[in-house]
Protein backbone atom coordinates (compact mmCIF):
# COMPACT_ATOMS: atom_id res chain seq x y z
CA UNK A 1 0.00 0.00 0.00
CA UNK A 2 1.21 3.20 -0.95
CA UNK A 3 2.31 5.32 2.15
CA UNK A 4 1.54 8.83 0.87
CA UNK A 5 -2.70 9.10 -1.22
CA UNK A 6 -2.54 12.48 -2.91
CA UNK A 7 -6.53 13.58 -3.98
CA UNK A 8 -8.01 14.11 -6.09
CA UNK A 9 -6.26 12.17 -8.68
CA UNK A 10 -6.82 15.08 -11.42
CA UNK A 11 -8.47 18.43 -10.95
CA UNK A 12 -9.57 20.96 -13.65
CA UNK A 13 -10.03 25.04 -12.91
CA UNK A 14 -10.86 28.15 -14.16
CA UNK A 15 -7.85 30.51 -14.78
CA UNK A 16 -7.62 32.88 -11.61
CA UNK A 17 -9.32 30.84 -9.27
CA UNK A 18 -7.41 29.11 -6.38
CA UNK A 19 -7.24 25.40 -5.37
CA UNK A 20 -6.05 23.29 -2.55
CA UNK A 21 -4.63 19.56 -3.46
CA UNK A 22 -4.35 16.99 -0.38
CA UNK A 23 -1.37 14.80 1.06
CA UNK A 24 -2.16 12.02 3.38
CA UNK A 25 0.58 9.73 4.49
CA UNK A 26 1.49 6.94 6.78
CA UNK A 27 5.34 7.58 6.78
CA UNK A 28 6.92 6.86 9.91
CA UNK A 29 9.25 8.08 11.47
CA UNK A 30 8.48 11.24 9.87
CA UNK A 31 11.46 13.22 8.50
CA UNK A 32 10.11 15.70 6.24
CA UNK A 33 7.28 16.54 3.38
CA UNK A 34 8.28 18.11 -0.05
CA UNK A 35 5.80 19.05 -2.67
CA UNK A 36 7.24 19.19 -6.23
CA UNK A 37 5.88 20.90 -9.45
CA UNK A 38 6.46 18.60 -12.90
CA UNK A 39 5.57 19.76 -16.25
CA UNK A 40 4.74 17.23 -18.85
CA UNK A 41 7.67 15.08 -20.14
CA UNK A 42 10.44 17.25 -17.27
CA UNK A 43 12.18 16.34 -14.46
CA UNK A 44 10.34 17.56 -10.76
CA UNK A 45 10.77 21.21 -9.85
CA UNK A 46 10.47 21.81 -5.38
CA UNK A 47 8.15 24.23 -4.49
CA UNK A 48 8.25 23.51 -0.44
CA UNK A 49 10.30 21.35 1.85
CA UNK A 50 8.64 21.13 5.78
CA UNK A 51 10.26 19.42 8.79
CA UNK A 52 7.91 18.27 11.68
CA UNK A 53 8.32 21.66 13.67
CA UNK A 54 6.84 23.79 10.19
CA UNK A 55 3.03 23.85 9.71
CA UNK A 56 2.83 26.34 6.70
CA UNK A 57 5.40 27.28 3.97
CA UNK A 58 4.88 29.60 1.29
CA UNK A 59 6.88 29.75 -2.65
CA UNK A 60 5.53 32.43 -4.18
CA UNK A 61 1.37 31.60 -4.96
CA UNK A 62 2.13 28.17 -3.68
CA UNK A 63 0.98 28.01 -0.07
CA UNK A 64 1.93 24.58 1.78
CA UNK A 65 0.60 23.53 5.13
CA UNK A 66 1.40 20.67 7.21
CA UNK A 67 -0.38 18.98 10.00
CA UNK A 68 1.89 16.29 11.37
CA UNK A 69 -0.41 14.95 14.10
CA UNK A 70 -3.03 14.04 11.61
CA UNK A 71 -0.77 12.90 8.75
CA UNK A 72 -1.95 15.59 6.57
CA UNK A 73 -0.44 17.97 4.18
CA UNK A 74 -2.03 21.00 1.64
CA UNK A 75 -0.95 22.84 -1.18
CA UNK A 76 -2.71 25.99 -2.31
CA UNK A 77 -2.29 27.70 -5.28
CA UNK A 78 -3.80 31.03 -5.18
CA UNK A 79 -4.67 33.13 -8.59
CA UNK A 80 -3.97 29.83 -10.57
CA UNK A 81 -2.42 30.71 -14.20
CA UNK A 82 -2.13 28.39 -17.05
CA UNK A 83 1.22 27.69 -16.02
CA UNK A 84 0.37 26.19 -13.28
CA UNK A 85 -1.27 23.03 -15.30
CA UNK A 86 1.42 20.31 -14.25
CA UNK A 87 1.32 17.32 -11.63
CA UNK A 88 2.16 18.00 -8.43
CA UNK A 89 3.97 15.82 -6.50
CA UNK A 90 4.11 15.03 -2.66
CA UNK A 91 6.83 13.14 -0.89
CA UNK A 92 7.43 12.68 2.31
CA UNK A 93 10.60 11.22 4.01
CA UNK A 94 11.07 9.19 7.38
CA UNK A 95 13.65 9.64 9.16
CA UNK A 96 15.88 6.64 9.10
CA UNK A 97 19.36 6.22 6.86
CA UNK A 98 19.25 4.90 3.23
CA UNK A 99 16.46 5.82 0.96
CA UNK A 100 13.54 7.03 2.93
CA UNK A 101 11.63 8.47 0.43
CA UNK A 102 7.88 7.78 -0.55
CA UNK A 103 6.44 9.36 -3.21
CA UNK A 104 2.78 10.02 -4.26
CA UNK A 105 0.76 9.74 -7.63
CA UNK A 106 0.47 13.23 -7.88
CA UNK A 107 -2.68 15.30 -8.27
CA UNK A 108 -3.12 16.31 -12.12
CA UNK A 109 -4.05 20.17 -12.43
CA UNK A 110 -5.41 21.77 -15.33
CA UNK A 111 -6.07 25.52 -15.33
CA UNK A 112 -8.30 26.35 -18.29
CA UNK A 113 -8.62 30.43 -19.54
CA UNK B 1 18.64 24.47 -15.76
CA UNK B 2 18.35 22.45 -12.48
CA UNK B 3 22.16 21.26 -12.84
CA UNK B 4 22.01 17.78 -13.14
CA UNK B 5 22.54 16.75 -16.56
CA UNK B 6 20.75 13.80 -18.50
CA UNK B 7 22.23 12.52 -21.30
CA UNK B 8 20.33 11.86 -23.94
CA UNK B 9 17.17 13.41 -23.43
CA UNK B 10 15.49 10.87 -25.98
CA UNK B 11 16.89 7.06 -26.76
CA UNK B 12 14.55 4.79 -29.30
CA UNK B 13 16.08 1.09 -29.54
CA UNK B 14 14.53 -2.30 -30.02
CA UNK B 15 13.83 -4.94 -27.60
CA UNK B 16 16.70 -6.90 -26.53
CA UNK B 17 18.73 -4.15 -26.80
CA UNK B 18 20.98 -2.36 -24.16
CA UNK B 19 21.31 1.07 -23.49
CA UNK B 20 23.35 2.97 -21.11
CA UNK B 21 21.61 7.00 -19.53
CA UNK B 22 24.07 9.06 -18.30
CA UNK B 23 23.48 11.41 -15.53
CA UNK B 24 25.91 14.22 -13.89
CA UNK B 25 25.02 15.55 -10.73
CA UNK B 26 24.40 19.25 -9.85
CA UNK B 27 28.07 20.71 -8.51
CA UNK B 28 28.87 19.58 -5.04
CA UNK B 29 25.47 17.40 -4.69
CA UNK B 30 26.85 13.44 -3.14
CA UNK B 31 23.86 11.41 -3.93
CA UNK B 32 22.34 10.23 -7.60
CA UNK B 33 19.05 8.37 -7.60
CA UNK B 34 17.41 6.92 -10.43
CA UNK B 35 13.58 7.13 -10.76
CA UNK B 36 11.41 6.00 -13.78
CA UNK B 37 8.14 6.98 -14.61
CA UNK B 38 5.68 5.34 -17.02
CA UNK B 39 2.61 6.58 -18.81
CA UNK B 40 0.61 8.18 -15.99
CA UNK B 41 2.29 6.39 -13.15
CA UNK B 42 4.16 8.28 -10.21
CA UNK B 43 7.90 7.92 -10.12
CA UNK B 44 9.47 4.75 -8.87
CA UNK B 45 12.72 4.95 -7.22
CA UNK B 46 14.94 2.53 -9.06
CA UNK B 47 18.29 3.03 -7.07
CA UNK B 48 20.87 5.82 -5.21
CA UNK B 49 24.26 6.01 -4.40
CA UNK B 50 26.41 8.38 -2.38
CA UNK B 51 29.41 9.32 -3.15
CA UNK B 52 30.32 6.47 -5.08
CA UNK B 53 28.85 3.72 -3.18
CA UNK B 54 25.26 1.83 -3.21
CA UNK B 55 23.14 3.15 -0.30
CA UNK B 56 19.72 1.74 -1.20
CA UNK B 57 18.00 -0.46 -4.12
CA UNK B 58 13.37 0.14 -4.81
CA UNK B 59 11.80 -1.96 -7.60
CA UNK B 60 14.94 -2.27 -9.51
CA UNK B 61 14.73 -4.96 -12.16
CA UNK B 62 18.00 -7.62 -12.34
CA UNK B 63 17.88 -6.16 -16.12
CA UNK B 64 19.19 -3.00 -14.79
CA UNK B 65 22.37 -2.14 -13.00
CA UNK B 66 23.68 1.21 -12.43
CA UNK B 67 26.88 2.41 -11.08
CA UNK B 68 28.17 6.12 -9.62
CA UNK B 69 31.92 6.63 -11.14
CA UNK B 70 34.98 8.87 -8.87
CA UNK B 71 33.60 11.82 -10.83
CA UNK B 72 29.98 11.25 -9.24
CA UNK B 73 28.19 10.89 -12.53
CA UNK B 74 26.30 7.89 -12.66
CA UNK B 75 25.29 5.35 -15.25
CA UNK B 76 21.98 3.73 -15.62
CA UNK B 77 22.15 0.35 -17.88
CA UNK B 78 19.05 -1.66 -18.97
CA UNK B 79 19.39 -4.39 -20.79
CA UNK B 80 17.44 -7.13 -22.41
CA UNK B 81 15.04 -4.30 -23.14
CA UNK B 82 10.95 -4.97 -23.23
CA UNK B 83 8.53 -2.75 -24.61
CA UNK B 84 7.24 -2.35 -20.87
CA UNK B 85 10.62 -0.48 -20.44
CA UNK B 86 9.51 2.35 -21.97
CA UNK B 87 9.08 5.68 -19.64
CA UNK B 88 11.10 8.82 -18.70
CA UNK B 89 13.98 7.77 -16.41
CA UNK B 90 14.72 10.38 -14.01
CA UNK B 91 18.22 11.24 -11.86
CA UNK B 92 18.38 13.79 -8.97
CA UNK B 93 21.06 14.46 -6.72
CA UNK B 94 21.00 16.14 -3.72
CA UNK B 95 23.99 16.76 -1.37
CA UNK B 96 23.53 14.53 1.98
CA UNK B 97 21.62 11.25 1.62
CA UNK B 98 18.46 13.18 0.81
CA UNK B 99 16.95 13.11 4.55
CA UNK B 100 17.54 17.19 5.22
CA UNK B 101 17.75 18.98 1.53
CA UNK B 102 16.28 18.71 -1.16
CA UNK B 103 16.40 16.79 -4.39
CA UNK B 104 17.18 18.39 -7.94
CA UNK B 105 15.88 16.84 -10.92
CA UNK B 106 17.37 16.09 -14.35
CA UNK B 107 15.05 16.76 -17.20
CA UNK B 108 14.89 13.01 -18.38
CA UNK B 109 15.60 10.64 -20.64
CA UNK B 110 12.69 9.23 -22.51
CA UNK B 111 13.45 5.73 -23.93
CA UNK B 112 11.52 3.73 -26.45
CA UNK B 113 11.50 0.34 -26.75
CA UNK B 114 10.12 -0.70 -30.10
Amino acid sequence: KNQVEQSPQSLIILEGKNCTLQCNYTVSPFSNLRWYKQDTGRGPVSLTIMTFSENTKSNGRYTATLDADTKQSSLHITASQLSDSASYICVVSAARAGYALNFGKGTSLLVTP
Amino acid sequence: DSGVTQTPKHLITATGQRVTLRCSPRSGDLSVYWYQQSLDQGLQFLIQYYNGEERAKGNILERFSAQQFPDLHSELNLSSLELGDSALYFCASSVDQGLNYGYTFGSGTRLTVV
